[in-house]
């Protein structure tokens, strides 16, 4: 069973703060995905990776980076929040890409971020 | 890029009715197209995928229709029950890498 988790449920932040959240999966997954969910918009993806060290921009990366030293582990960083990023995070990864029947993504619990 | 429309936003079904859902996408280079159930406070979970290769895939009560050359697909619910309400989200994809949801549709069936 894929376990997909995050580091933290809820996070209160000021503006002008760095956030890191955190994403682990342990099913050796190549794949990792950073979306945020806003009502209305559905999910919209921020970077991924495919695999350590590598990423690629998605639709929203403005404001963000990421980080993946660690195959099991994919970290997003909002390097100096603002009002404009309260939203919910929400990782997912899938076992590799390319290949048929790999591609299914197993999402996170979410991280609700408050940024005041 | 890519772009991915569904309608409709919200859709109400009485219990035993069945409910469609419909999405439009504009790469045509897609090939991967799934279709995720988010209960309320709950996290996104894949109920049923379909590739560019196969125009009907079916399971249970639930199943997905692909017109490549109309660059749609469709999810159609049989049977609907009351927790079969929740927010669906179709999505379009590239060989499982840049992912483009849908904006999702609020489901309700009415007991």
């Amino acid at each position: 069973d894929v376990k997909v988790t995050q580091s933290s449920r809820y996070l209160v932040k000021r503006t002008g703060e760095k956030v890191f959240l955190e994403c682990v999966q342990d099913m050796d997954h190549e794949n990792m995905f950073w979306y945020r969910q806003d009502p209305g918009l559905g999910l919209r993806l921020i970077y991924f990776s495919y695999d350590v060290k590598m990423k690629e921009k998605g639709d929203i990366p403005e404001g963000y980076s990421v980080s993946r030293e660690k195959k099991e582990r994919f970290s997003l960083i909002l390097e100096s929040a603002s009002t404009n990023q309260t939203s919910m995070y929400l990782c997912a990864s899938s076992l590799g890409s390319y290949r048929v029947y790999q591609e299914t993504q197993y999402f996170g619990p979410g991280t609700r971020l408050l940024v005041l | 890029g890519e772009n991915v429309e569904q309608h409709p936003s919200t859709l109400s079904v009485q219990e035993g009715d069945s409910a469609v859902i419909k999405c439009t996408y504009s790469d045509s280079a897609s090939n991967y197209f799934p279709w995720y159930k988010q209960e309320l406070g709950k996290r996104p979970q894949l109920i049923i995928d379909i590739r560019s290769n196969v125009g009907e895939k079916k399971d249970q009560r639930i199943a997905v229709t692909l017109n490549k050359t109309a660059k749609h697909f469709s999810l159609h619910i049989t049977e609907t029950q009351p927790e079969d309400s929740a927010v669906y989200f179709c999505a379009a994809s590239t060989h499982g890498q840049n992912f483009v949801f849908g904006p999702g549709t609020r489901l309700s069936v009415l007991p």
